[in-house]
């Protein structure tokens, strides 16, 4: 069965400090996303991503963050300066936009 | 904006027993998507079941059945039999298709007593 993979599975960076996340979606898929999820609280929805551009944003998703597919199967996530509040795990999905979103495993980030 | 309200932060039931978790929403639409997704302790986030807003029947994926009201706008799901394996937190989700962004509830955690 078709999966969505992240990497890293954790990251560890210091406070200022640019990261990139990295998703590889399942290859049919048109539509790609980004969530968040906090500690102990629901997952946000930050970056939908079609035809090669951002469809829609979230408020969280402000001048810190930047999405990217930059060679037709990768699709990252970019946050220029981290700040503590960033420590989250970040979803990558993606979907046909009928049936359900795949998700990824994930990548922890922990910002020090 | 739509929201999605999940009104039990914890629900317990027996093993083998039956539970079902509410889930409500607000949207404007007319046609929409729904899920369930659970999410163990790993943090997976796991399709359980899905609900296309224009089919009247209800879904239904094995010991796992939804109660969709679409005029109440009421989302339910029902576990039947309940296994171990299903403690987890469980994430009722809205969206309207596309590239729509799937909005979540703030979820219940579902604990099984042996």
């Amino acid at each position: 069965e078709p999966e969505v993979t992240q990497t890293p599975s954790h990251q560890v960076t210091q406070m200022g400090q640019e990261v990139i996340l990295r998703c590889v979606p399942i290859s049919n898929h048109l539509y790609f996303y980004w969530y968040r999820q906090i500690l102990g609280q629901k997952v946000e929805f930050l970056v939908s991503f079609y035809n090669n551009e951002i469809s829609e944003k979230s408020e969280i998703f402000d001048d810190q963050f930047s999405v990217e597919r930059p060679d037709g199967s990768n699709f990252t996530l970019k946050i220029r300066s981290t700040k503590l509040e960033d420590s989250a795990m970040y979803f990558c999905a993606s979907w046909t936009g009928k049936t359900e979103q795949y998700f990824g495993p994930g990548t922890r980030l922990t910002v020090t | 904006a739509q929201t999605v309200t999940q009104s039990q932060p914890e629900m317990s039931v027996q093993e083998a027993e039956t539970v079902t978790l509410s889930c409500t929403y607000d949207t404007s639409e007319s046609d929409y998507y729904l899920f369930w997704y659970k999410q163990p302790p790993s943090r997976q986030m796991i399709l359980v079941i899905r609900q296309e807003a224009y089919k009247q029947q209800n879904a239904t994926e094995n010991r796992f059945s939804v109660n969709f009201q679409k005029a109440a706008k009421s989302f339910s799901l029902k576990i039947s039999d309940s296994q171990l394996g299903d403690a987890a937190m469980y994430f009722c989700a809205y969206t309207g298709g596309g590239a729509d962004g799937l909005t979540f509830g703030k979820g219940t955690h579902l604990i099984i007593q042996p």
